[in-house]
């Protein structure tokens, strides 16, 4: 398997705009997680879903991140408008609940500036 | 969810054993511990995972005393690229919907 995908590696766009980030998770992997990670936040869990379905938003900062999963292979977190203290790196996780632990699997992060 | 406590950095040289503990007094019978390793500009992976004594890899050694209270991860004779930040998370996968946070980390820098 390749791993955790995430899409694009990097964006920049001006502040108001929309930005769509992308994951993709390890097949068969049946939670996805989507974390930030500034320096001075640390890394934060903004939401995560159990068989496509989100089961705890509570670290979604505000109304204008939104994160879907139409099916089990493909994951979508939307910044709109964004804003530039939405600049930081956003990584996409898996797990498989079938195993017993907390091995999880992480994408290479998409680094966000939002100017 | 149980609470960790680990050092927010520490100073090590190349060769050395580094041994990093993490606290987590109210651990649950069923928590498993587990330590993630994060490079600069890299999502955390996972090293090692372990549930009560010894557990050893090719990455590094986990010493879970018997009362689970604490965990010490120790990794033998370090070079520079073991240069990152380490997490410690307790819990497990079997009991409901669990989620995965991440604290401050313990922040290893290798000096030569």
């Amino acid at each position: 398997d390749a791993g955790v995908i995430q899409s694009p590696r990097h964006e920049v766009t001006e502040m108001g705009q929309e930005v769509t980030l992308r994951c993709k998770p390890i097949s068969g992997h049946n939670s996805l997680f989507w974390y930030r990670q500034t320096m001075m936040r640390g890394l934060e869990l903004l939401i995560y879903f159990n068989n496509n379905v989100p089961i705890d938003d509570s670290g979604m900062p505000e109304d204008r991140f939104s994160a879907k999963m139409p099916n089990a292979s493909f994951s979508t977190l939307k910044i709109q408008p964004s804003e530039p203290r939405d600049s930081a790196v956003y990584f996409c996780a898996s797990i498989d609940r079938g195993r017993v632990g907390t091995e999880a699997f992480f994408g290479q992060g998409t680094r966000l500036t939002v100017v | 969810l149980a609470k960790t406590t680990q050092p927010i950095s520490m100073d090590s040289y190349e060769g050395q054993e580094v041994n990093i503990t993490c606290s987590h007094n109210n651990i649950a019978t069923n928590d498993y511990i587990t330590w993630y390793q994060q490079f600069p500009s890299q999502g955390p992976r996972f090293i090692i995972q372990g549930y009560k004594t010894k557990v050893t890899n090719e990455v590094a050694s986990l010493f879970i005393p018997a009362d689970r209270k604490s965990s010490t991860l120790s990794l033998p004779r370090v070079s520079l690229s073991d240069t990152a930040v380490y997490y410690c998370l307790v819990g497990t996968m079997n009991t409901g919907f669990q989620k995965l946070v991440f604290g401050t980390g313990t922040r290893l820098l290798v000096s030569p």
